[in-house]
């Protein structure tokens, strides 16, 4: 089992619907989370991140943790065709106090 | 402007030559990392600094080695030992605890 595991997509949603990025992880112990969104050929760039069970929000941006069923989901409202990336989702190691990194999710927002 | 400056962009190696990527950051971050990032993959850890004056191993360090002589700054050299070094290299910092930033990364390739 990957450390941290997202669904490669691509995931295609039309414009103004909400989409919804889902993360599992495997270290029970891991206490932070985060969510970079990588365009084609740039570096990453964080844009949520979450300490605590439940639901944290900016913007149009939902980061949802749920530590019992270890998942961590992103929800972005009202999508718009620059929400058009790759989402990758990070996890600290509880052993090392690395960041773990899925392979990301591909993100298409149709107009 | 505070940042991270990863130079060059694009680089080339020819066989048995080792390159040296740049990374400096004025953020006053103690903390940096290196990645390396494979088409349609996550990042991979290669190597991390929490002080100056000190590095550690992460995942995937064979064929390539670090310095960090000052706090602002990390370079990475990619050793003729490392045999499939075409990726893309992410330079990352950090305060402590915090969420990483990245640099605009390089692209390395063979000729």
């Amino acid at each position: 089992q990957k450390e941290v595991e997202q669904n490669s997509g691509p995931l295609s949603v039309p414009e103004g619907a909400i989409a919804s990025l889902n993360c599992t992880y495997s270290d029970r112990g891991s206490q932070s989370f985060f969510w970079y969104r990588q365009y084609s050929g740039k570096s990453p760039e964080l844009i949520m991140f979450i300490y605590s069970n439940g639901d944290k929000e900016d913007g149009r941006f939902t980061a949802q943790l749920n530590k019992a069923s270890q998942y961590v989901s992103l929800l972005i409202r009202d999508s718009q065709p620059s929400d058009s990336a790759t989402y990758l989702c990070a996890v600290v190691s509880s052993n090392t106090g690395k960041l773990i990194f899925g392979q990301g999710t591909t993100l298409q927002v149709k107009p | 402007d505070g940042g991270i400056t990863q130079s060059p962009k694009y680089l080339f190696r020819k066989e048995g030559q080792n390159v040296t990527l740049s990374c400096e950051q004025n953020l006053n971050h103690d903390a940096m990392y290196w990645y390396r990032q494979d088409p349609g993959q996550g990042l991979r850890l290669i190597y991390y600094s929490q002080i100056v004056n000190d590095f550690q191993k992460g995942d995937i360090a064979e064929g390539y080695s670090v310095s960090r002589e000052k706090k602002e700054s990390f370079p990475l050299t990619v050793t003729s030992a490392q045999k499939n070094p075409t990726a893309f290299y992410l330079c990352a910092s950090s305060i402590r605890g915090k969420p990483q930033h990245f640099g605009d990364g390089t692209r390395l390739s063979i000729l």
